[in-house]
């Protein structure tokens, strides 16, 4: 059973692009929790999901980013114009239903010149 | 309100037993967790306990917990340097029916000869 996969490991944007970060949940798992990660902190939960549901976006800023986990295929989180202060490692982590544990895959690590 | 806190900082020597401390606020959570990660990666479970549990042993690691102080803590017998990493203290507040995790800063161990 693979697990939580996240595409890409890397990625560079410029200020005002977009970046788009994917994420494969676990097999069988149907809840999806992004994290992000500033440099020397914690994660910070941004947004939990269901499939084709958002459940709670509490942590999303309220501007620019957005989140879907469709009835087929990954996860999309998405960060419209990019501002440098979005440079951070932005975590997925997938969980089955009915099941507290998470796990959590290799991160995307996002950097805005 | 959340909010998890660790130390920052654990030099040790190989060989010796490492203690990292945590104290959370909710005490609605039902489970407390510690994750390491290491330099790029993401984050591994490690270990969890169940909120009605006082103490957890799983190999060289022993979790300890205080719910009355609300004090969580991870010792690590024997430790080797590759156990060097930052280790992650994060608590699932009770609300909602799911596991939004709130994470400390995370405590960077560093294991020397």
């Amino acid at each position: 059973n693979a697990g939580v996969m996240q595409n890409p490991r890397h990625l560079v944007r410029r200020r005002g692009q977009e970046a788009r970060l994917r994420c494969s949940p676990m097999k069988g798992h149907s809840h999806v929790y992004w994290y992000r990660q500033l440099p020397e902190e914690g994660l910070k939960f941004m947004v939990y999901l269901q499939k084709e549901n958002i459940i709670d976006e509490s942590g999303m800023p309220k501007e620019r980013f957005s989140a879907e986990f469709p009835k087929e295929g990954p996860s999309i989180l998405r960060i419209q114009q990019v501002v440098r202060g979005d440079s951070a490692a932005y975590f997925c982590a997938s969980a089955p239903q009915g099941e507290e544990t998470q796990y959590f895959g290799p991160g995307t690590r996002l950097l805005v010149l | 309100g959340e909010d998890v806190e660790q130390s920052l900082f654990l030099s040790v020597r190989e060989g010796d037993s490492s203690v990292i401390n945590c104290t959370y606020t909710d005490s609605s959570s039902t489970y407390l967790y510690w994750y390491k990660q290491e330099p790029g990666a993401g984050l591994q479970l490690l270990t969890y306990i169940f909120s009605n549990m006082d103490m957890k042993q799983d190999q060289r690691l022993t979790v300890l917990l205080n719910k009355k102080d609300k004090h969580l803590s991870l010792r690590i017998a024997d430790t080797q340097t590759g156990d060097s990493a930052i280790y992650f203290c994060a608590e699932s507040p009770g609300s909602g029916g799911y596991n939004k995790l709130i994470f400390g800063a995370g405590t960077r161990l560093a294991v020397h000869p």
